[in-house]
């Protein structure tokens, strides 16, 4: 089936400094990758879509010069958040959409990132 | 605009009881519906899925039914397990390239 990895599973930063992350599609191409952001018992909150070869698109109220996503190839899309803070701790989970054959348009999910701001 | 409706947790079950997680929803058209699982510090999977109305969904004991008139997907099970205990998210989608919309999640916790 098809797998999407996120690196690093967990990440502890300083506050100030920029941390990526990245997302990959292993045995299929992704167009379209997704992130979001989980908070402690709550839903996933859709923060952008990645297109590959062009700009991200952002849901509304998410900082995308806070949020950078680059999506330079069809396996890869990567999440650096600049200057982070203490409320930027969260569980950040990608997912990539399958474009082609019996399973067009399944999204398939990473195993997510905790991302912790001291 | 779409929105998702699950019935709040946690759900707490003993082995082998009858799980039913609510789930009715909003949309514009004919969307398809998912049932997503996580486990404790992991990604989302695919669970089941049903694409129109009256399909069923399965996998792994688990069941959903499309049921437009009522507009649900409610999750049932008929014997759990501990390896159970996760949090299920139901969703849809309605159309191919759209995202997909999320339920809050409900957290199912099963006790030996």
């Amino acid at each position: 089936g098809a797998v999407v990895s996120q690196h690093p599973s967990r990440v502890i930063c300083k506050s100030g400094t920029s941390v990526k992350i990245e997302c990959r599609s292993l045995d299929f191409q992704a167009t379209t990758m997704f992130w979001y952001r989980q908070f402690p018992k709550k839903s996933l909150m859709l923060m952008a879509t990645s297109n590959e070869g062009s700009k991200a698109t952002y849901e509304q109220g998410v900082e995308k010069d806070k949020f950078l996503i680059n999506h330079a190839s069809l396996t890869l899309s990567t999440l650096t958040v600049t200057s982070a803070h203490p409320e930027d701790s969260s569980f950040y989970i990608c997912s990539a959409r399958d474009e082609e054959g019996s399973n067009m348009y399944e999204q398939y999910f990473g195993p997510g990132t905790r991302l912790t701001v001291t | 605009g779409n929105s998702v409706t699950q019935m709040e947790g946690p759900v707490t079950l003993s082995e082998e009881a009858f799980l039913t997680i609510n789930c009715t929803y909003t949309a514009t058209g004919y969307p398809s519906l998912f049932w997503y699982v996580q486990y404790p510090g992991e990604g989302l999977q695919l669970l089941l899925k049903a694409t129109k109305a009256d399909d069923k969904g399965s996998n792994k004991g688990f069941e959903a039914t499309y049921r437009k008139e009522t507009t649900s997907f409610h999750l049932e099970k008929g014997s759990v397990q501990v390896s159970d205990s996760a949090v299920y998210f139901c969703a849809l989608r309605d159309s191919g390239y759209s995202t997909l919309t999320f339920g809050k999640g409900t957290m199912l916790l099963v006790s030996p």
